[in-house]
């Protein structure tokens, strides 16, 4: 049974540093994963997708990188904003026959101007 | 439609009481798929449905839980005889079978029993 898990449950920095947020998954077989942005009472919005042959996506400030072999994945955010904060979700999608997303616990993180 | 869209935002009910949840996803998207994230939890798997057929229906937590897809589009889950437990936040989301551009989710519905 796929299991992801997201190290650190929270995050508190100052504006303007650099985050990095961890996603780790025990089944390397996967399709696709997914980060995801959810702000407080609000749906998911999704910020990066990376296929399983890729190594990582980039948009804007935001870089995602992806190890499948050792089930890793990071979620890198340039010069942080107090916008950034928000709960930001990892999920991947099996290689095996059915889509759902197995979901992370999240990281909640808070960037203070 | 642009996004995928739920009804109601927010739904207060009694307990007992039944209640449905609507969502509408994007146009031509044909797999949909039910969340539930409870207060401090995580996203909980309930529903798949690939067009109006549901091969994944293993989140569904009791038999008060169903759900139905129509025309390939709308779905509506029930929740029969609401329970306190049942309080939560369900999200819906699409994507194109087969194609590789992930997921997109809703806003959710904010459900409360009292």
């Amino acid at each position: 049974k796929q299991e992801v898990t997201q190290i650190p449950a929270a995050l508190s920095v100052p504006e303007g540093e650099n985050l990095v947020l961890n996603c780790s998954f025990t089944d390397s077989a996967i399709y696709n994963l997914q980060w995801f942005r959810q702000d407080p009472g609000k749906g998911l919005t999704s910020l990066l997708l990376i296929q399983s042959s890729q190594r990582e996506q980039t948009s804007g400030r935001l870089n995602a990188s992806l190890d499948k072999s050792s089930g890793r994945s990071t979620l890198y955010i340039a010069a942080s904003q107090p916008g950034d904060s928000a709960t930001y979700l990892c999920a991947v999608r099996p290689a095996a026959a059915g889509n759902k997303l197995t979901f992370g616990g999240g990281t909640r993180v808070l960037v203070k101007p | 439609g642009a996004g995928v869209s739920q009804s109601p935002s927010n739904k207060v009910t009694e307990k007992g009481k039944d209640v449905e949840l609507r969502c509408d996803p994007i146009s031509g998207h044909t797999a949909l798929y039910w969340y539930r994230q409870s207060l401090g939890q995580g996203l909980e798997f309930l529903i798949y449905f690939q067009g109006n057929s549901a091969p994944d229906k293993s989140g569904l937590p009791s038999d008060r839980f169903s759900a139905e897809r129509t025309g390939g589009s709308v779905s509506t889950l029930t929740i029969q005889r609401t329970q306190q437990e049942d309080s939560a936040v369900y999200l819906c989301a699409s994507s194109r079978y087969g194609q590789d551009d992930g997921y997109t989710f809703g806003s959710g519905t904010r459900l409360t029993v009292v």
